[in-house]
């Protein structure tokens, strides 16, 4: 069975600063997808970013990048120049590659809290 | 703007009073997903459609129903609400191939008085 660990449960940091924000899963699988996703306080949960396994370059998406270390099983979230507006829970989630079923496994999550 | 659209937001019910939740999309997705999620907690997958088809966890409580009558439209019934239930229910959606993004909607808070 696959797992997901996010060993952060809290992170802080200043606004237009870096930060990461870690992710490491477990599965026998060669082939799958690793998301980020993001839920702002009482808030719909929506994509960050996405990355698929085969592919070895890092997925980004503007302020938004990964640091995708496939042999070590790690999967972390790098957000630059953070705004107030990134304060959110972040999940890390896994998906294998299925025919039948698009089953999303969930980290515990990141509280991110960015501060003026 | 396409959506996944989960009403009402917040539902209130009696402990063992059957509830309906309900969640409609606009993108015509052939995946439907129901989650419950508990406070700081990560999403739990309770079930989720392929078109059709019916696709129950294995730790699913059997209280716990749904029903797909077209595309657009998901249930979630809980038939006998204990307070273990109250949570965050969301509803998500997905198109085949298989790899795609999930797309949420807002939630349902469920209290049980």
């Amino acid at each position: 069975a696959q797992t997901v660990t996010q060993s952060q449960p809290e992170m802080s940091v200043q606004e237009a600063e870096t930060v990461t924000l870690s992710c490491t899963y477990d599965t026998s699988e060669n082939n799958y997808y690793l998301f980020w996703y993001k839920q702002p306080p009482s808030r719909q949960m929506i994509l960050v970013i996405r990355q698929e396994a085969y592919k070895q370059q890092n997925a980004t998406e503007n302020r938004f990048s990964v640091n995708f270390q496939k042999a070590a099983k790690s999967f972390s979230l790098k957000i630059s120049d953070s705004q107030l507006g990134d304060t959110a829970m972040y999940f890390c989630a896994f998906m294998k590659h299925e025919t039948t079923t698009d089953k999303l496994i969930f980290g515990t999550g990141t509280r991110l809290q960015v501060f003026p | 703007d396409a959506m996944v659209i989960q009403n009402p937001r917040y539902q209130v019910t009696q402990f063992g009073k059957p509830v309906t939740l309900s969640c409609s999309q606009t993108l015509n997705h052939n995946v439907m997903y129901w989650y419950q999620q508990k406070s700081s907690q990560a999403p739990k997958l309770l079930f989720h459609y392929y078109d059709k088809d019916f696709n129950n966890e294995a730790d699913t409580p059997d209280n716990f129903q749904s029903r797909r009558p077209n595309t657009s439209f998901c249930f979630l019934d809980i038939r006998s609400p204990g307070l273990g239930d109250a949570a965050m229910y969301l509803c998500a959606t997905s198109t085949r191939p298989t790899g795609q993004p999930q797309h949420f909607g807002d939630g349902t808070r469920l209290s049980i008085l």
